[in-house]
């Protein structure tokens, strides 16, 4: 059974990056025909898709994250990564990654990131 | 625009059966969804998909008591047998153009 974790500072300082990896086990990043994703909720609020990879590395972005995020993987080390600039107060939230296949989604536990 | 329009809260008693709605925008009613549960303070857990056809697709482990069905732009998750671990936020999700997914703003489900 695929598993996913999130792993990264806990606390960013206003105007500095954000960067989160997601590690995963159970399966593989290179796998064909798999999105894997980055969302976030802010305290108290609903979920907000930031952006996936592709496995043939292809990225999308929210378009109102778009000049500041970046999706990358690492299919060495079965991890993909998000890199979120210029932080600020309204990028507080819990930050998730998951997988997507054309059937069913995974979802990683889930990081607290404080700015 | 594509918009999934929840009610923000749904309530049901104990072993009774619960079913939420989440309403597709116009022009957009045959997309297929997917339903999320987000018990308190745990992460999203994917419970089902309900394809543009029909068909769905259940996630691992989720029990035979949560359904899914449709009516125009009206996509239904129902649950049955409400036990006390149903309580939690649901949220709807579909699939977008500019933005790959699309949240409802989810239902708060208390039991009862």
């Amino acid at each position: 059974q695929v598993q996913l974790q999130e792993s990264g500072p806990g606390l960013v300082k206003p105007s500095e990056t954000l960067s989160l990896t997601c590690t995963v086990s159970g399966g593989s990043v290179s796998i064909s025909n798999y999105y894997w994703n980055w969302i976030r909720q802010a305290p108290g609020k609903g979920l907000e898709w930031i952006g996936y990879i592709y496995d043939d590395g292809a990225t999308n972005y929210n378009p109102s994250l778009k000049s500041r995020v970046t999706i990358w993987m690492d299919t060495s080390k079965n991890q993909f990564s998000l890199r979120l600039r210029s932080v600020t107060a309204a990028d507080t939230a819990t930050y998730y990654c998951a997988r997507e296949t054309a059937v069913v989604t995974n979802w990683g536990q889930g990081t607290l990131v404080t700015v | 625009q594509l918009v999934l329009t929840q009610s923000p809260s749904a309530s049901a008693s104990l072993g009774a059966s619960v079913k939420l709605t989440c309403t597709l925008s116009s022009g957009h009613s045959t997309y297929a969804i997917a339903w999320h549960q987000q018990q308190a303070a745990k992460g999203p857990r994917f419970l089902m998909r309900l394809n543009s056809d029909g068909s769905h697709n259940k996630g691992d482990g989720i029990p035979e008591r949560f359904s899914v069905s449709r009516s125009g732009a009206d996509r239904y998750l129902t649950i049955s047998s409400l036990q006390s671990e149903d309580e939690g936020d649901y949220y709807c999700q579909t699939w977008g153009t500019g933005i790959h997914w699309v949240f409802g703003g989810g239902t708060k489900l208390t039991v009862l």
